[in-house]
């Protein structure tokens, strides 16, 4: 699968929105961009995915670059329950792996 | 129910000691994981099963064997484990099939410590 940037860390203050980017410049036409988090001591939480189109949930909503190479997050309002380490990962349509590259820990100040 | 559930939490287990992780889901999905992570690095995928047979193994130590009795439950089993096997083994699920990449549901993690 193809490899991921993101910034190691980055801070933000409660109820402001939070801008979370992911290169990823060697993307494949069919690559899924996906965004889990994952909480202290916790297992990593699925938060949103997309292929082409601005995609948005209940969590969050993913901003996606018209070529594809690159990707925003955003956290409308950050709470302190948002502070997690958050990863960008692609998948194949047919692939199942999983690689988690560093992440970015994300601290929300109050 | 959209919840993985693992046990045991916490596991400590001597180098000559056999034990067993096990996983539990009752979503109906037919993709099952194991990932190994140390601490403050990513989780690294180990084995998937699909419809109850393993279709990767990420070249894991035969120390750690996987068994998928049925669609719902997931072991691990624990032998001649090392020191450095120690680690939060997370469990995870996602429904299978082709032509999208379904997201993945993970459990909370058994913490395993090898004295």
């Amino acid at each position: 699968d193809a490899k991921t940037t993101q910034p190691n860390s980055m801070e933000s203050n409660e109820e402001e929105p939070v801008h979370l980017p992911c290169n990823h410049s060697t993307i494949s036409g069919t690559d899924y961009i996906h965004w889990y988090r994952q909480l202290p001591s916790q297992g990593p939480e699925y938060v949103i995915h997309g292929l082409t189109s601005n995609v948005n949930n209940r969590m969050a909503s993913l901003a996606i670059a018209e070529d594809r190479k690159s990707s925003t997050l955003i956290l409308h309002r950050a709470t302190l329950r948002d502070a997690a380490v958050y990863y960008c990962i692609l998948i194949s349509p047919s692939g199942s792996r999983l690689t988690f590259g560093e992440g970015t820990q994300l601290t929300v100040n109050p | 129910d959209t919840e993985v559930t693992q046990t045991p939490k916490h596991l400590v287990m001597g180098m000559t000691n056999k034990k067993s992780l096990k996983c539990e889901q009752h979503m109906g999905h037919r993709a099952m994981y194991w990932y190994k992570q140390k601490a403050k690095k990513p989780p690294e995928l180990m084995f998937v099963y699909s419809y109850e047979k393993l279709s990767i193994n990420e070249s894991v130590p035969s120390r750690f064997s996987p068994e998928c009795p049925n669609s719902s439950l997931l072991n691990l089993h624990l032998h001649a484990l090392q020191p450095e096997d120690s680690a939060l083994y997370l469990c995870a699920s996602s429904p299978s099939g082709t032509g999208r990449a379904y997201e993945q549901y993970f459990g909370p993690g058994t913490r395993l410590t090898v004295t």
